[in-house]
């Protein structure tokens, strides 16, 4: 299975800050790569695709970008709807997920 | 717009078999895969398995061995089932339609998850 490791694994911010979320493969998995965002008691939302297309009806302050084993997810002014935890998710082969990055509030 | 929403026991006793069915609503399922995945209660996210339309199945290794899912295409419908479950099997369980694009693909839209608890 592909690892992927998120970090920070928490960070803690205020609104209008921008965030920016690590998530590394453990091998090279192109542009496979997608971001969700999920609010407690919530179904995960889908965020990015393919590394860096934001999916329909989301907020363009959301970027993704990276290849390889490498990628990043920024929120350039965070809002309060945004506070939530993220998962970064493979799809080059077997889907594994990241352990998540809570966004909590400072 | 494309729903999803899983239905099923709560509670499922240790070593019985878990069975879940998620009703597709406002589209059909043709010509898309459907996801089963969880998420221990405080923990991350695990794909189980997905079923073609034509009922190709591909199951995540290390549960392919207790794991069927199956579709309904006329009832709009597909279901997971899971065997010889313990406590590590707790979760809340989600179905998703997996969108492909490119030869990209991804997991949405999601239902909104059941809690399954497995105990005695």
């Amino acid at each position: 299975d592909i690892q992927m490791t998120q970090s920070p694994s928490s960070l803690s911010a205020s609104v209008g800050d921008r965030v920016t979320i690590s998530c590394r493969a453990s091998q090279s998995i192109s542009s496979y790569l997608n971001w969700y965002q999920q609010k407690p008691g919530k179904a995960p939302k889908l965020l990015m695709y393919a590394a860096s297309n934001l999916q329909s009806g989301v907020p363009s302050r959301f970027r993704g970008r990276g290849y390889g084993t490498d990628f990043t997810l920024t929120i350039s002014s965070l809002q309060p709807e945004d506070f939530a935890t993220y998962y970064c998710q493979q799809s080059y082969n077997t889907p594994t997920f990241g352990q998540g990055t809570k966004v909590e509030m400072k | 717009q494309v729903q999803l929403q899983e239905s099923g026991p709560g509670l499922v006793k240790p070593s019985e078999t878990l069975s879940l069915t998620c009703n597709v609503s406002g589209g059909s399922m043709n010509s898309y895969y459907w996801s089963w995945l969880r998420q221990p209660p405080g923990k991350g996210l695990e794909w189980i398995g997905f079923i073609y339309y034509n009922a190709n199945t591909n199951y995540n290794p290390s549960l392919k061995s207790r794991v069927s899912i199956s579709t309904d295409t006329s009832k709009n419908q597909f279901s997971l089932k899971l065997s010889s479950v313990t406590a590590a099997d707790t979760a809340v369980y989600y179905c998703a339609r997996s969108e492909r694009g490119g030869g990209y693909n991804w997991f949405h839209p999601w239902g909104q998850g059941t809690l399954v608890t497995v105990s005695s």
